[in-house]
């Protein structure tokens, strides 16, 4: 049963063209998290919603945006793709309970490419 | 600048034999440390994690240990089957943060029969 779903699996995008890429969860977490994978280097962060509140990492690009309309849903919006976003974007959700960790659980990703 | 560090990009182990995936990390700040498995075209599964108010944990064939003055990490697999064939990420959690992990680039691990 799945539990993180992102959806498309593979994405392409023109240079320039917006593109949002999406992830649902049938988990009821209260947070999800976005994170940028490229070739040979570790998944980093760019942001997390903490219930709606929105947490951006300090060096996520401008040209990166997210919504969670509801608990089950969010969005990675990319407003003009470059060539340098070309990468894997994996979603995650974890139940944080008074600040107690719990461990992430990772959606199978979405491959950009950008031509 | 890497905060999590695993410096072998690859392991071969023989099936039966122990399997140990070393991690270094730099920040003092992480409390909470989590190994993640990933086989292709599939994300990260949750393996094991440890607190770093302990120094060992444990869960079947998986153990984790704690070095936090050397500001290291190994996770030991015993016995090492061809299933655990996958690629290990060590990841960190920063005290304070929201849950939010600091990966290493992983150790791809082959165990054959």
């Amino acid at each position: 049963d799945a539990m993180v779903i992102q959806n498309p699996r593979y994405q392409v995008t023109q240079f320039g063209k917006p593109v949002t890429l999406s992830c649902s969860q049938t988990l009821n977490h209260n947070v999800m998290y976005w994170y940028q994978q490229k070739s040979s280097q570790a998944p980093k962060l760019l942001f997390h919603y903490y219930d709606k509140d929105f947490n951006n990492e300090a060096d996520t690009p401008d040209n990166f945006q997210s919504r969670r309309p509801n608990t089950s849903f969010c969005f990675l919006d990319i407003r003009s793709p470059g060539l340098g976003d070309a990468a894997m974007y994996l979603c995650a959700t974890s139940r944080i309970d008074r600040g107690e960790y719990n461990e992430q659980f990772f959606g199978p990703g979405t491959r950009l490419t950008v031509l | 600048d890497q905060q999590v560090k695993q410096n072998s990009p690859s392991l071969s182990v023989q099936e039966g034999r122990i399997s140990i995936l070393n991690c270094d990390y730099t920040n003092s700040m992480f409390d909470y440390f989590l190994w993640y498995k990933k086989y292709p075209a599939e994300g990260p599964t949750f393996l094991i994690s440890i607190s770093s108010i302990k120094d060992k944990n444990e869960d079947g064939r998986f153990t984790v240990f704690l070095n936090k003055s050397a500001k290291h990490l190994s996770l030991h697999i015993v016995p090492s089957q061809p299933g655990d064939s996958a690629v290990y990420s060590c990841a960190a959690v920063r005290r304070g943060s929201q849950g939010n992990l600091i990966f290493g680039k992983g150790t791809k691990l082959s165990v054959k029969p």
